[in-house]
This record gives C-alpha cells, sequence and structure tokens, in this order.
C-alpha cells in the first residue's frame, strides 16, 4: 500500500539553525501539506502546496517558512532560523486530488527538538 | 468551517461497540463529514467519511444525523489497537483539515 514518508523521523538543532524537514508523498498525489502539533496539543495546519506554489498558509507559516517540491519526489520544509516554540511533531500529507470526498494520507512525522 | 464538538474522552471495554459522538451543527449542505483517528506517536490516519446516507468500511461505520448537525462513529468490536484520539472534520471548500480537540478512546482489556 503506497505511504507518505518522512526523514529524519527525529532532528535535534540549536536555536537559530536552519533545518529542512524531508517528505515523499505518495506519487500519483498533486496536493501537498505541512501541519504541526506541539506536545499534547491539537495538528495544526502550515501549509498546502500544488502546482509549485503555495494554494494556502495559516498565520504560523511566518517568513521563516518555506517549502519546496525540488524534483518530482520530495517535498521540503525549511526553517530558516529555528525558535524554541518550534519544538513539535511535523506532519507531511498528501492528497489525490481537492475533491471534498478525498482523503488526506500522512506520514509518521518528524520530531523537532529546538535546544 | 464548521465548528465541531466532540467528548475529550471515552472509555470503552474490549470487544464492545463504541459509538463516538460529534456535533456540527454549522455545517453547510455541500460538506462532507470526515472521521480521522492518531494512534499514539504517530500521524492522523483516515476512518470514514460521509455526506447524507450512514456509511460503512472495513474499520467503521459512521451514521449521519437527518439534519446532518450530527454525526456517530460506530467501532463495532473494540480492539486494544484502536485506542487513538478519534477527530470529526467537516470538509468544506479550501484545502486544509481542521482539527479540533477529538475525543481520546481508552479501550479496557
Amino acid at each position: 500500500e503506497p505511504e507518505v514518508t518522512q526523514t529524519p523521523s527525529h532532528q535535534v538543532t540549536q536555536m537559530g539553525q536552519e533545518v529542512i524537514l524531508r517528505c515523499v508523498p505518495i506519487s500519483n498525489h498533486l496536493y501537498f501539506y505541512w501541519y504541526r502539533q506541539i506536545l499534547g496539543q491539537k495538528v495544526e495546519f502550515l501549509v498546502s502546496f500544488y502546482n509549485n506554489e503555495i494554494s494556502e498558509k495559516s498565520e504560523i507559516f511566518d517568513d521563516q517558512f518555506s517549502v519546496e517540491r525540488p524534483d518530482g519526489s520530495n517535498f521540503t520544509l525549511k526553517i530558516r532560523s529555528t525558535k524554541l516554540e518550534d519544538s513539535a511533531m511535523y506532519f507531511c500529507a498528501s492528497m489525490e486530488s481537492t475533491g471534498l470526498y478525498n482523503e488526506q494520507f500522512f506520514g509518521p512525522g518528524t520530531r523537532l527538538t529546538v535546544l | 468551517d464548521a465548528k465541531t464538538t466532540q467528548p475529550n474522552s471515552m472509555e470503552s471495554n474490549e470487544e464492545e461497540p463504541v459509538h463516538l459522538p460529534c456535533n456540527h451543527s454549522t455545517i453547510s449542505g455541500t460538506d462532507y463529514i470526515h472521521w480521522y483517528r492518531q494512534l499514539p506517536s504517530q500521524g492522523p490516519e483516515y476512518v470514514i467519511h460521509g455526506l447524507t446516507s450512514n456509511v460503512n468500511n472495513r474499520m467503521a461505520s459512521l451514521a449521519i444525523a437527518e439534519d446532518r448537525k450530527s454525526s456517530t462513529l460506530i467501532l463495532h468490536r473494540a480492539t486494544l489497537r484502536d485506542a487513538a484520539v478519534y477527530y470529526c472534520i467537516p470538509r468544506g471548500t479550501g484545502n486544509q483539515f481542521y482539527f479540533g480537540t477529538g475525543t481520546s478512546l481508552t479501550v479496557i482489556p
């Protein structure tokens, strides 16, 4: 069964450093997403991406964040200068199309720890 | 997007049915009702969705009220592996899924 994969599973970084979180969406999917979940809190939408551009973003997704699809398979989230409050689980998701009946497939997540 | 109300937590004995309710009184006529769950230390996973009619799949059943202002996810025989947080998500226009606080289901052996 196809699945979304994410690397690394756990990333530890120093405050102020740049991190790149990587995702490989399901191959025939066209819509890609990043969500985050701070420990003990809700899953929060960050950004959606389609046709090589951002289609929606939340207030959390400020200038410190960027996304890219550098090739035909990877989808990345970059945080330019990490803050302590960026510590969270980051989930990538993909979806075949945006029909209201379509489901999102989530990856296992990357745990980001900012020290 | 429609607001949802779910119980914070529920318990069930193993092998017994579980009914997880969700109120979504502000849902629009075209919103699909999706249910996802999040097992401990994992990403969310799709469970089921429906529009107006009741729906069944291999994981669960979804009962949708006639006025569509509420729905109930039914796990027919809870197993320990079903212990998770269950999210009811009305899916309207826009690409994002809004996750609320969900219902944390505990399955008692």
